[in-house]
Formats: structure tokens, C-alpha cells, sequence
């Protein structure tokens, strides 16, 4: 079957350095993406792996092992505004490339 | 350039009646993806077009669903009648011709209450 695992909640100071893990097994893989969602708003991409490693962009890092079927998110340098769900997608192309998401991780930041 | 819009932002409707939800991807999108999200579970696929063609249907609920994508533009879903677990927030997400890192772009979302 289709498994994406990642937190339901976490919490973190302003300022520090947070790690949002996810875990996947799934039939097929063409990359990961996390996406970013503030309430009542649409998901916005962050970022995407599919080789093994880190990707860096600017305060947002994602990595990648397609071996232990495990990635993370890092924020660094939070900020209030980063407040929010982060959504783990794997796109599973068998026939098309639909995303299949983990139920997303709230995150929140405070002073 | 405009994002991917939804419309409405809001529909309640009561059991048994149809409601209609349309999306308008970014211009020059081939590709056009139906999400749902119920409360408290995660974002599931609905479906696939490819230009007006529907490429996976494979997560459609039942046949009270009915979408469709004339002319390869804009997107309707229907559903008809309603039912209260059909309720939940409708994405729709679109993205250019496959290929590496091709990401999808979605809207906001159409927030439904079947009551």
C-alpha cells in the first residue's frame, strides 16, 4: 500500500532550528516534494529530491535517502511567519504523476 | 501571472443536491489534478487531465463525481447528489508537461459542507 508518515504537530522558538521528519513506502517513486500550507490558503511548493541528498534553498533545506525511504525538511532561522503545515508528497508515477501526501505536520513558532 | 483559482471559496449545500466546483489552472498548463482532503486526513487524488483527456480517474469516490475539462482550459467538478461525506476541501493543482522537478501549482481550495 501507500504510506506517508510525518508528525502530527510540532512546536518551536523563534530563531532556532526545527527538523520535520517523513517516512514513505510507496509502489512507485518520481521524487518527494514538501509543500508549505498556511491555514485557508493553497499549498505552496518548497522544495524537491529525487537523488539522495540535500537540497538547500535559502532558510529551507530538504534531504533525501530513497534507500531508508526517509526525508526531512530543516528550517533554520524561524520566524513567526513560518508558522504553518508542512505537507511530505511522493509522486507516484505508474501511469501518471499524482501526488500521494503524508496528513502534514502544524507547526508552530513562538517568541 | 495568475495562479490557479478555484471557485467557489465556500459551498454548503444540503444532502442531496449538486454542486459544481471549477477550476481555472495557469495558462499554458497541460496538466490538472483533483485533490480532496477530509477532516483530518490527508490529500488524496481525485484525478488526472492531460489537456482535455483524463489520464487517471483512479481516485475518484463513485459515480456521483463527474468531472470534466472542455477545450483543455478550465475544470468543473460535479457532484451529484451530495452526500455529508462528501464533504471536505476540493484542490485543484496544476503543473506544465512532465518532466524533472516539475512541480505542481494548486489553488486554494473549495471548502464544501454537506449538511
Amino acid at each position: 500500500g501507500q504510506n506517508i508518515d510525518q508528525p502530527t504537530e510540532m512546536t518551536a522558538t523563534e530563531g532556532a532550528i526545527v527538523q520535520i521528519n517523513c517516512t514513505y513506502q510507496t509502489s512507485g517513486f518520481n521524487g518527494l516534494f514538501w509543500y508549505q500550507q498556511h491555514a485557508g490558503e493553497a499549498p505552496t511548493f518548497l522544495s524537491y529530491n529525487v537523488l539522495d541528498g540535500l537540497e538547500e534553498k535559502g532558510r529551507f533545506s530538504s534531504f533525501l535517502s530513497r534507500s531508508k525511504g526517509y526525508s526531512y525538511l530543516l528550517l533554520k532561522e524561524l520566524q513567526m511567519k513560518d508558522s504553518a503545515s508542512y505537507l511530505c508528497a511522493v509522486r507516484d508515477y505508474d501511469n501518471t504523476d499524482k501526488l500521494i501526501f503524508g496528513t502534514g505536520t502544524r507547526l508552530q513558532v513562538f517568541p | 501571472e495568475a495562479g490557479v483559482t478555484q471557485f467557489p471559496s465556500h459551498s454548503v449545500i444540503e444532502k442531496g443536491q449538486t454542486v459544481t466546483l471549477r477550476c481555472d489552472p495557469i495558462s499554458g498548463h497541460d496538466n490538472l489534478y483533483w485533490y480532496r482532503r477530509v477532516m483530518g486526513k490527508e490529500i488524496k487524488f481525485l484525478l488526472h487531465f492531460v489537456k482535455e483527456s483524463k489520464q487517471d480517474e483512479s481516485g475518484m469516490p463513485n459515480n456521483r463525481f463527474l468531472a470534466e475539462r472542455t477545450g483543455g482550459t478550465y475544470s468543473t467538478l460535479k457532484v451529484q447528489p451530495a452526500e455529508l461525506e462528501d464533504s471536505g476541501v476540493y484542490f485543484c493543482a496544476s503543473s506544465q508537461e512532465g518532466g524533472y522537478g516539475t512541480e505542481a501549482f494548486f489553488g486554494q481550495g473549495t471548502r464544501l459542507t454537506v449538511v
